[in-house]
This record gives structure tokens, C-alpha cells and sequence, in this order.
């Protein structure tokens, strides 16, 4: 049984589309996070949401926006797809802010032509 | 801001070597300080933590050593093997925070 799945694992579109990527996490975590991973391989957090409240917003384009229907699921919605958008894009899950660490999903790998 | 800064940008060790990967942090508001391992098409996985109440911790050929005064910890993998090829981060988080922040991640090749 996957711990935290996400949906697609690929994506190619064109610039100016709008596509979603979809998170479920079934370890019974009250917080879920959308980080993205960029070329170089460096890992930045995106949103989190505890309990469906979300938490963190970093600095984020407003085309991008997550929603948690409930505390299991995290999807997340762009908008206006640009180049620059292109990367992997990793869901996780954690009890009570992370102290015992996160679960990552195996990422969404994200392509914008 | 880099908060976590991670040493070196790539490594390679022979097998049986020790790998030894450090990081550097200045919040001293973080309170827990956790590696990952990632492989490639893969999410990165939980390796091994530690708390800043102590100074080192062993989990079977990985050791995380922490010292607090000079806020800096690292990543030791004793009697490498090629197994262990992978990229490695050593990440950060503040108390009551409810994110991790990242260092810049470690390729490690072990060569056979």
C-alpha cells in the first residue's frame, strides 16, 4: 500500500494550460505539504495545510492554488502554466508539524513546452 | 536566505569508505534536524534525525553528529556501499514551526 500517492507522474503541456495534480495520503497525518524541486535538485515548500486549514503559503504565484477537500487529500491547481513552472513536485504528509518526519510522495514530474 | 547550507555539492567515495556529508544552519530556533535519502524518479525518504539535546545518534552504518555551539551537524555512512548511491539531504525545522527547510542536497556515488 502506497503511504502517499500521487497523481499524475508525468505531466507535458503546452505554456498557458491550467492542469492539476492530485495527493491522497492514507497514514491518518493531519498535515500535508506541496514542495517543488527544481532543476538543481533543491527542495522548496510550496503550502502546507493542517486539517484542511491551510498553514503555509510561501511565495507562490497566485496561479498556483492548492485544495484540501479533507485531511487525506491535497491537490493542487495551476494555473497559466509558464516554462519557468517546469519541475517535480512533491506531496507529503507528517503528524503534528513533523516532529517524527515527513512522508514523501514520489513526485510529480512536471513539463511545460 | 538559505537557512541550511549543505557540503559538499557532490561526493565520491569508494566502497568501504566513510561518506561523511555536512550542513551548517544559523536559526537556532530549529529543533529537529533530520537527513533524507532520495534515489531518482523517487521521493525523498526519511533516513535518520536528531534532536539538538544530544550529540550524536546511530542508526546502523549512519550516524548523525550535531554540535550545537558551532550550529552545525553531519551525515556519517560507515563502510559505504554502492547501494548508498543517491542524492542526501539534511534539512531543518523551527520549533512550532510547520514546515522543513532544506539544504542543498548531496550526490553520493559509491564507486565499486
Amino acid at each position: 500500500d502506497t503511504a502517499v500517492s500521487q497523481t499524475p507522474k508525468y505531466l507535458v503541456t503546452q505554456m498557458g494550460n491550467d492542469k492539476s495534480i492530485k495527493c491522497e495520503q492514507n497514514l491518518g497525518h493531519d498535515t500535508m505539504y506541496w514542495y517543488k524541486q527544481d532543476s538543481k535538485k533543491f527542495l522548496k515548500i510550496m503550502f502546507s495545510y493542517n486539517n484542511k486549514e491551510l498553514i503555509i503559503n510561501e511565495t507562490v504565484p497566485n496561479r498556483f492554488s492548492p485544495k484540501s477537500p479533507d485531511k487525506a487529500h491535497l491537490n493542487l491547481h495551476i494555473n497559466s502554466l509558464e516554462l519557468g513552472d517546469s519541475a517535480v513536485y512533491f506531496c507529503a504528509s507528517s503528524q503534528s508539524g513533523g516532529s517524527n518526519g515527513y512522508t514523501f510522495g514520489s513526485g510529480t514530474r512536471l513539463t511545460v513546452v | 536566505q538559505q537557512q541550511v547550507k549543505q557540503s559538499p555539492q557532490s561526493l565520491i567515495v569508494q566502497k568501504g569508505g566513510i561518506s561523511i556529508i555536512n550542513c551548517a544552519y544559523e536559526n537556532t530556533a530549529f529543533d529537529y534536524f533530520p537527513w533524507y535519502q532520495q534515489f531518482p524518479g523517487k521521493g525523498p525518504a526519511l533516513l535518520i534525525a536528531i534532536r539538538p539535546d544530544v550529540s550524536e545518534k546511530k542508526e546502523g552504518r549512519f550516524t548523525i553528529s550535531f554540535n550545537k555551539s558551532a550550529k552545525q551537524f553531519s551525515l556519517h555512512i560507515m563502510d559505504s556501499q554502492p547501494g548508498d548511491s543517491a542524492t542526501y539531504f539534511c534539512a531543518a525545522r523551527g520549533q512550532g514551526a510547520q514546515k522543513l527547510v532544506f539544504g542543498q542536497g548531496t550526490r553520493l556515488t559509491i564507486n565499486p
